[in-house]
């Protein structure tokens, strides 16, 4: 079952605007968020993340946003540039192995946004 | 900051091959390290991860196994590769709760 959903596959926006990726999920017992941005060919790169007793978290042009009665993240960029065109995942954490801290992501399957000059 | 070191880069392989893949972290200690696999237009989804040496978990029943030899060195392994197989293999380092994992710039296996 597919407990993170990004059901947008691609996005398109005009350099200089707000470029709005959303993601979904079902889990209610996922207490940690994390974006990350990936290039063709290399790992993904953290971008931001937030946690659940949080509904919003800023840096610099990036801020998500979390609405946890809707089982919904957003991630905003303001404003794109073109090297913001990449794929974007959205995470979420369900901890394992309490003691020692290890967390199992659980994946969407991505957003590919390209930033139009 | 800590760098996660992956080769090869790329790696064709025929069916019925074995397969070693290895992972090393630089720039922390004890780290909690992951085994994730990306199909063709798929999420990321999770293979093994490890809590400290010789210490696996895994995720999905599959082909593949993990090991774990030194702290900050971490292998992916099969005896028999699978056409399913086929993928883009990354490693990623944890270092907690509610800290983000960083990834290496992973594996493209083909299986012909």
């Amino acid at each position: 079952d597919q407990q993170v959903k990004q059901n947008s596959p691609s996005l398109s926006v005009q350099e200089g605007r707000i470029s709005i990726l959303n993601c979904d999920y079902t889990n209610s017992m996922f207490d940690y968020f994390l974006w990350y941005k990936k290039y063709p060919a290399e790992g993904p790169t953290f971008l931001i993340s937030i946690s659940s007793i949080k509904d919003k978290n800023e840096d610099g042009r990036f801020t998500v946003f979390l609405n946890k009665s809707a089982k919904h993240l957003s991630l905003h960029i303001v404003p794109s540039q073109p090297g913001d065109s990449a794929v974007y995942f959205c995470a979420a954490s369900v901890v394992h192995s309490p003691l020692q801290g290890a967390q199992k992501l659980v994946f969407g399957q991505g957003t590919r946004l390209t930033i139009n000059p | 900051s800590q760098t996660i070191h992956q080769w090869p880069a790329t790696l064709v392989q025929p069916v019925g091959s074995p397969l070693s893949l290895e992972c090393t972290v630089e720039g922390t200690s004890n780290p909690n390290l992951y085994w994730y696999r990306q199909a063709a237009g798929r999420g990321l989804q999770l293979l093994f991860y490890s809590v400290g040496i010789g210490q696996i978990s895994s995720e999905v029943p599959q082909n593949l196994s993990a090991s774990r030899p030194q702290d900050r060195q971490f292998i992916l392994s099969s005896k028999k590769l699978l056409l399913s197989d086929s993928g883009f293999y990354l490693c990623a380092s944890g270092t907690g709760f509610y800290q983000p994992q960083h990834f290496g710039d992973g594996t493209r296996l083909s299986i012909l």
